[in-house]
């Protein structure tokens, strides 16, 4: 049972555009929110991040919102640019601590056309 | 600054020979550290993590074990591969003060024929 889910396996956008990810989760218990891009044989890396107690996180181009009652939040990307090119996984924690290991989904390839 | 380092890179096993893959984290003490796999066309899926020294908690029945010989340093291993062992495993820590945020060495992919 998947209790993260990211259903777009792939996603193409212009250079420039906004590109919007989405991702649905099912664990009540989850309470931290993590977005990741990894490229190919390389370790995911860190983008954003977002706790239950708000509704939205701003970083540069990048922004994740998070609706608690649908149990849904989504990675926007402003501008689009080339090298953000890469597989975007949504991960979330249950809170706690932090200890305990973070439930991902199978990711979204985002492809940024020129 | 913190670094996470995982070797090897790559690995090519036949079947039913041991594994170890190490992992080891420069610039922090006490961290949490975690083992995921990701299988092919699937999502980083959370096989062992640890708090402190000798201290194992897996995620999944598995061909797999963990151990944690010293503070910054975690080791995967299997006595027999299996087939179903291929993937690219990572190595993450993360801050024992609460910090959910978790970062990732390179990965070794593993090929078992």
């Amino acid at each position: 049972d998947q209790q993260v889910k990211q259903n777009s396996p792939s996603l193409s956008v212009q250079e420039g555009r906004i590109s919007i990810l989405n991702c649905d989760y099912t664990n009540s218990m989850f309470d931290y929110f993590l977005w990741y891009k990894k490229y190919p044989a390389e370790g995911p890396t860190f983008l954003i991040s977002i706790s239950s107690i708000k509704d939205k996180n701003e970083d540069g181009r990048f922004t994740v919102f998070l609706n608690k009652s649908a149990k849904h939040l989504s990675l926007h990307i402003v501008p689009s640019q080339p090298g953000d090119s890469a597989v975007y996984f949504c991960a979330a924690s249950p809170g706690g601590g932090g200890a305990d290991g973070l439930t991902f989904g199978k990711g979204t390839h985002l492809i940024i056309q020129p | 600054s913190q670094t996470i380092h995982q070797w090897p890179a790559t690995l090519v096993q036949p079947v039913g020979s041991p594994l170890s893959l190490e992992c080891t984290v420069e610039g922090t003490s006490n961290p949490n550290l975690y083992w995921y796999r990701q299988a092919a066309g699937r999502g980083l899926q959370l096989l062992f993590y640890s708090v402190g020294i000798g201290q194992i908690s897996s995620e999944v029945p598995q061909n797999l074990s963990a151990s944690r010989p010293q503070d910054r340093q975690f080791i995967l291993s299997s006595k027999k591969l299996l087939l179903s062992d291929s993937g690219f495993y990572l190595c993450a820590w993360s801050n024992l003060a609460g910090v959910y945020e978790q970062f990732f060495g390179p990965g070794t992919r593993l090929t078992v024929l």
